[in-house]
């Protein structure tokens, strides 16, 4: 099994851009599909991003997703931020019998 | 459209037993995988178990192996948590996961998720 290491927390100004990355323990970033999830406190996560790169319908094109095989890590990138960006933030992977998420990380928008 | 609700939660002694259901609509379950995923509280979250469309393939974390048995009934679109032998570190809300795609065998990620069912392991 692999680990996803996340930063614990990250912080910026309303309307600047944050970078939030995802970093693979071993293995191949790229050998299966990254996705991030956004949870804002007391709800249940939603997708942001999946298939490493790609949004669902209905979220802003803010959020953009990548993956870097050099540093063998994910991520993700919300530019023009808004307050109501404020939220956890978990990275997640999957090899061929088990899913694994990153630590989650706290984006903090003031 | 896809909905996905949660049952089952509750106070448990450590020792004993409680079943989690999942009642999915709004997509053919059969044809997907479904996951249990948790989250401690103030936690992160962690992935349980899944188990694939037809229910011949199940998947468990390390962490409950042997204590919890992800099970479903086609026939009336529910996924089952059957959780034994529970912890005081079991304690988390426990989410149901839809997986994107359609004939999938493993658990990749999930597309919609529950609203969640708080269990409490506590004497």
């Amino acid at each position: 099994n692999f680990m996803l290491t996340q930063p614990q927390s990250v912080s910026e100004s309303p309307g600047k851009t944050v970078t939030i990355s995802c970093t693979r323990s071993s293995g191949s970033i790229a050998r299966n599909y990254v996705q991030w999830y956004q949870q804002r406190p007391g709800s249940s996560p939603t997708t942001v991003i999946y298939e490493d790169n790609q949004r669902p319908s209905g979220v802003p094109d803010r959020f953009s997703g990548s993956i870097d095989s050099s540093s063998n890590s994910a991520s993700l990138k919300i530019s023009g931020l808004k307050t109501e960006d404020e939220a956890d933030y978990y990275c997640q992977s999957y090899d061929s019998s088990n899913q694994v998420f990153g630590g989650g990380t706290k984006l903090t928008v003031l | 459209e896809v909905q996905l609700l949660e049952s089952g939660g509750g106070l448990v002694q450590p020792g004993g037993s409680l079943r989690l259901s999942c009642a999915a609509s709004g997509f053919t379950f059969s044809s997907y995988v479904m996951s249990w995923v948790r989250q401690a509280p103030g936690k992160g979250l962690e992935w349980v178990s899944a188990i694939s469309g037809s229910g011949y393939r199940t998947y468990y974390a390390d962490s409950v192996k042997g204590r919890f048995t992800v099970s479903r009934d086609n026939s009336k679109n529910t996924l089952y948590l059957q959780m034994n032998n529970l912890r005081a570190e079991d304690t988390a809300t426990y989410y149901c996961a839809k997986d994107p795609y359609y004939g999938g065998e493993m658990p990749t990620m999930g597309d919609y998720w529950g609203q969640g069912t708080l269990v409490t392991v506590s004497s």
